[in-house]
């Protein structure tokens, strides 16, 4: 089982640069999201979707888009790279919607912006 | 306001020792989900336990169990006969349901060292 892939692992950007973070789940899980963690901050949602073509904003949106064209993929876009989104972040997913689903999680990103 | 506190950065227990990890959650709906997650240094998120609002019983998984106040918003997990492979930060979570949106609010997280 495959569950929640991310690519890259690593990635090295320059400030200005743009860049698409992967993630695919094979779960067919309704729900899908994207955080960052940063030291001493946990985690903190960046965009979240709900199902094919609906999106919604977290905590920290800005600097951030994302899409949902299939419920296959919630791909993460930076449009222009700021020292400030260095981090490590992670794609999740969950079966639905409900109080009671927990998330699976990708293996993470970490993000330098130089 | 801060949905979710942990307010211990770092915890050592000895091994085969109980330990607690505190966590108190900040919401005024009547249904949501509160879950622990742990990190160890390879850095994956592992999903540990789980409890509804609504379950009159405090959730129980092997090792670990949620001790839950719902009075007091709280929901501490307890490791019982640590091992060396708990060393690992710990996240507490909350799923929440509002007319802002659907969404898990993490803690600050808990590291917690083993002590052979």
């Amino acid at each position: 089982n495959a569950g929640v892939t991310q690519t890259p692992k690593f990635q090295v950007l320059k400030t200005g640069q743009s860049m698409t973070l992967q993630c695919a789940q094979d779960m067919n899980h309704e729900y899908m999201s994207w955080y960052r963690q940063d030291p001493g901050m946990g985690l903190r949602l960046i965009h979240y979707s709900v199902g094919a073509g609906i999106t919604d904003q977290g905590e920290v949106p800005n600097g951030y888009n994302v899409s949902r064209s299939t419920t296959e993929d919630f791909p993460l876009r930076l449009l222009s790279a700021a020292p400030s989104q260095t981090s490590v972040y992670f794609c999740a997913s969950s079966y639905s919607t409900g109080t009671n689903e927990k998330l699976f999680f990708g293996s993470g990103t970490q993000l330098s912006v130089l | 306001a801060q949905k979710i506190t942990q307010t211990q950065p770092g915890m050592f227990v000895q091994e085969k020792e109980a330990v607690t990890l505190d966590c108190t959650y900040d919401t005024s709906d009547p249904s949501y989900g509160l879950f622990w997650y742990k990190q160890p240094s390879s850095g994956e998120m592992i999903f540990l336990i789980y409890q509804g609002s609504y379950d009159q019983q405090n959730a129980t998984e092997g090792r670990y169990s949620l001790n839950f106040q719902k009075a007091r918003k709280s929901a501490n997990l307890v490791i019982s006969a640590s091992q060396l492979g708990d060393s690992a930060m710990y996240f507490c979570a909350m799923r929440d349901i509002t007319f802002t949106g659907n969404q898990f609010y993490f803690g600050t997280g808990t590291s917690l060292t083993v002590i052979p």
